[in-house]
This record gives C-alpha cells, sequence and structure tokens, in this order.
C-alpha cells in the first residue's frame, strides 16, 4: 500500500460546482499536511496547510480526519483557472514531504 | 519575494555524462530536497539535507549523490547519465519544523540520449 494515496482523477466539472478531493496516508504518525496545485509543466505551488481543526481560504476549504487517516479538499464555485493538478504532501516525524501522486481537476465552460 | 532557483529549464545530455544540477535559494532555510517527477509516479525523493556538509538518502538514491557545502546551495550530481534519468528534477526547500511546507524551485527538466 502507498503511503499516501490519491486518486489520479481526472474530475472534469462546470464552472461554477463545487468538487472535493481525498488523499490517504498510511502512518497514523503523521504529522503535518499540506495540499499543492501544480499547473502543467510546473512547480508545485503550496495552495494550503491543514490544520487539524480544519481551515478556508476564500473557496478553498481543507479538513484533516485522523481517525479515518485522511485530509481533503473542497473547492466551491470552481473557475477555469482552478484547472491544475492537485498534490497531497504529508510528514511523518521528520521535515521529509511523502507526496501523493496527484488528482488532476479540468474545469470547462 | 523568496525563491528557490534552479540553474537549468531544459538540459540535454548524453549517456555516460557527469551532470551537475545546481539549487539555491534565499530564505535561510535549513533543509533542501531534491525530487524527481515522472507520470503516474508522482514526485520522488531522491536526496535531502538538513544541514551544511549534511545529507541522506531518500526513497531513490541510486545513480545520484549531492553537495551542501554552503547552506543556500544544494547540488544534485548524476554521475554516469543514463537515459532512465530523464525527467523533471525539483529541489525544494523549507525551514526546520516544516510549520509553512516547501518552496519549489522551477524545475529542470533533463533528457538523457
Amino acid at each position: 500500500r502507498k503511503e499516501v494515496e490519491q486518486d489520479p482523477g481526472p474530475f472534469n466539472v462546470p464552472e461554477g460546482a463545487t468538487v472535493a478531493f481525498n488523499c490517504t496516508y498510511s502512518n497514523s504518525a503523521s504529522q503535518s499536511f499540506f495540499w499543492y496545485r501544480q499547473d502543467c509543466r510546473k512547480e508545485p505551488k503550496l495552495l494550503m496547510s491543514v490544520y487539524s481543526s480544519g481551515n478556508e481560504d476564500g473557496r478553498f476549504t481543507a479538513q484533516l480526519n485522523r481517525a479515518s487517516q485522511y485530509i481533503s479538499l473542497l473547492i466551491r464555485d470552481s473557475k477555469l483557472s482552478d484547472s491544475a493538478t492537485y498534490l497531497c504532501g504529508v510528514t511523518y516525524n521528520t521535515d521529509k514531504l511523502i507526496f501523493g501522486t496527484g488528482t488532476r481537476l479540468q474545469v470547462f465552460p | 519575494d523568496v525563491k528557490v532557483t534552479q540553474s537549468s529549464r531544459y538540459l540535454v545530455k548524453r549517456t555516460g555524462e557527469k551532470v551537475f544540477l545546481e539549487c539555491v535559494q534565499d530564505m535561510d532555510h535549513e533543509n533542501m530536497f531534491w525530487y524527481r517527477q515522472d507520470p503516474g509516479l508522482g514526485l520522488r525523493l531522491i536526496y535531502f539535507s538538513y544541514d551544511v556538509k549534511m545529507k541522506e538518502k531518500g526513497d531513490i538514491p541510486e545513480g545520484y549523490s549531492v553537495s551542501r557545502e554552503k547552506k543556500e546551495r544544494f547540488s544534485l550530481i548524476l554521475e554516469s547519465a543514463s537515459t532512465n534519468q530523464t525527467s523533471m528534477y525539483l529541489c525544494a526547500s523549507s525551514s526546520r519544523g516544516i510549520n509553512y511546507g516547501y518552496t519549489f524551485g522551477s524545475g529542470t527538466r533533463l533528457t538523457v540520449v
């Protein structure tokens, strides 16, 4: 079983839709959690950290479920510019981030 | 604006060549990392460093070495390039404790022919 798993997608959604991605992790000792956005042929860029209590940044909401060992990213009112690959990253007792392979989102008009 | 700078955006090298990929960060970060990214395999950690002159193997260190002589610079070396090392190479840095995640460089797309 992979340490961090994501549904590769693609998720094809119309503009204005709400879409959610999950990312599961295998190690219950995981400490820090992040969502990154990666555009085609570009580097990943930090979208948001994921806090235990959940956190929101505009149209984006991240949540952590330690009991079921997954994190989620919810995007409301999707824009065409949200089309990208979304990577989750998890650490275990070190500063090394282990990434999922990413979920591709395509927003269409 | 804080930055992680990778020396080359695209590189084409011949099989058997020694290849140097350079990464410089201006954020005074303690941690630096080298990943490669391949379709379907995601980001895989090659080597990382928590301090000057310190290095640790990641998940796929075979065929690579690294050097960190100064805090701001972390070099990845392909001792004898092979075609299976054709990939996107991404450097990243973070503060100790990784509270703010990584900052990535823009990547080097290496093709070995």
